[in-house]
């Protein structure tokens, strides 16, 4: 196992386009989270999914933004009508919960896609 | 809201000293707090974590300490080497929630 893979690593989009990023989780971990982290800042949560059920979703997260993880497995998050502000890394992490960390919930960062928008 | 503070913004250390950084919060029902190392172009990695019913955990040459009734926790890196140089970021998850709350993060030079 690779890892938490993240595609792509690098987007320069347009105003107004729409882009799209997608996550691989380490397969045995059945939890799913997007962050999003701005130059000088800590990852800010976006969303959670466990299995395919998306169970937490941040305010940061507007109508723009939506997140999919079909069957469980990789998940997708689109953005919609791309905006400079939206220009981040976007952080997945996939977590399982370890007995020697007291059964909490370790999160596996992915390297992160970096969007710009133009 | 920062849910996590964390200071110094920045630190320069010698090789061979003592890098603190610290964390504060307010919620009480935080109950797991990992420090993770970000590399540039990588993600942040788990580094160490600790529970509030222990107030130290050490792993090698990084301690956490951790104050409960002070609601602070703080990272020690012993005999910092220029290959810590990186950004380290506290975090705290709370018992019965899957949100993790990160600090703004502290990035440390480790001066040959």
């Amino acid at each position: 196992d690779t890892g938490v893979s993240q595609d792509p690593r690098h987007k320069i989009t347009k105003r107004g386009q729409n882009v799209t990023f997608r996550c691989d989780p380490i397969s045995e971990h059945n939890r799913l989270y997007w962050y999003r982290q701005t130059l000088g800042q800590g990852p800010e949560f976006l969303t959670y999914f466990q299995n395919e059920a998306q169970l937490e979703k941040s305010r940061l997260l507007s109508d723009r933004f939506s997140a999919e993880r079909p069957k469980g497995s990789f998940s997708t998050l689109e953005i919609q009508r791309t905006e400079q502000g939206d220009s981040a890394m976007y952080l997945c992490a996939s977590s399982l919960e370890i007995p020697s960390h007291g059964w909490a919930n370790v999160l596996t960062f992915g390297a992160g896609s970096r969007l710009t928008v133009l | 809201q920062q849910q996590v503070k964390q200071s110094p913004q920045s630190l320069i250390v010698q090789k061979g000293g003592i890098s603190i950084i610290n964390c504060a919060y307010e919620n009480t029902a935080f109950d797991y707090f990992p420090w993770y190392q970000q590399f540039p172009g990588k993600g942040p990695a788990l580094l160490i974590a600790i529970r509030p019913d222990v107030s130290e955990k050490k792993e090698g040459r990084f301690t956490i300490s951790f104050n409960k009734s002070a609601k602070q926790f703080s990272l020690h890196i012993m005999d910092s080497q220029p290959g810590d140089s990186a950004t380290y970021f506290c975090a705290a998850n709370p018992a019965t929630g899957n949100q993790f709350y990160f600090g703004t993060g502290t990035s440390l030079t480790v001066i040959p």
